[in-house]
């Protein structure tokens, strides 16, 4: 089965308002949650990343919070702008340098 | 300078014919791997390697097979595409150590026929 889901997958936003990604996993040794951006006909790329030492990372506009507990993960972006409008997608791991997993995708859409 | 490259960019190819997709990265990276991209379904893990001359099967490794003859060099091959394989295929890399961060190549849209 999917060992990590992304349960809604779409999202419509108001220019400068917070968009939030959720994201839920199954495996109790996933340590590191990632959120990557994929442009139509593009390929994804890394936005930001968190090991499982920490349950909060920012940068910039981004903030990661993670919720070992519930298994959950999520995006944070404020002042959400037009061009944040793409596919997001979680992902997760184990260890360094190893494999993922990733979610189907939420596509954010961020109006004017 | 485009550090994972992947060729074809694109492919049509007929049912019950063999298809070979081929990656190349410069990123001195030990890890690489193949996903497929589906509406509904995101990325999907088909192969991936850990090092040159060993390959090991993904989530979805049914109907390929990978090839990886050295460092650089990562292949995905269909022996006998069906209707089923039409999708988008990504090839990525990665580093052995630090950061788990994938770099993905612009992908390959195959088109079974």
């Amino acid at each position: 089965g999917q060992q990590v889901k992304q349960s809604s997958p779409s999202l419509t936003v108001q220019e400068g308002g917070i968009s939030i990604l959720n994201c839920d996993y199954e495996n109790d040794m996933f340590d590191y949650f990632a959120w990557y951006k994929k442009y139509p006909d593009n390929s994804p790329t890394l936005l930001i990343s968190v090991r499982s030492n920490v349950d909060k990372r920012e940068d910039g506009r981004l903030t990661v919070f993670l919720n070992k507990s519930g298994k959950h993960f999520s995006l944070h972006i404020t002042a959400s702008q037009p061009e944040d409008t793409a596919v997001y997608l979680c992902a997760a791991g184990e260890g360094t340098g190893s494999k993922l997993s990733f979610g189907k995708g939420a596509k954010l859409t961020v109006s004017p | 300078e485009a550090a994972v490259t992947q060729s074809p960019r694109s492919k049509v190819a007929v049912t019950g014919g063999k298809v070979t997709l081929s990656c190349h990265q410069t990123n001195n990276h030990d890890y690489m791997y193949w996903y497929r991209q589906d509406t509904g379904h995101g990325l999907r893990l088909i192969h991936y390697s850990y090092v040159a001359d060993s390959t090991e099967k993904g989530d979805i490794p049914d109907g390929y097979k990978a090839s990886r003859p050295s460092q650089e060099n990562f292949s995905l091959i269909l022996e006998l595409a069906s209707l089923s394989q039409t999708a988008v295929y990504f090839c990525a890399s990665s580093d052995v150590s630090g950061d788990a961060e994938q770099f993905f190549g612009p992908g390959t849209r195959l088109t079974v026929l």
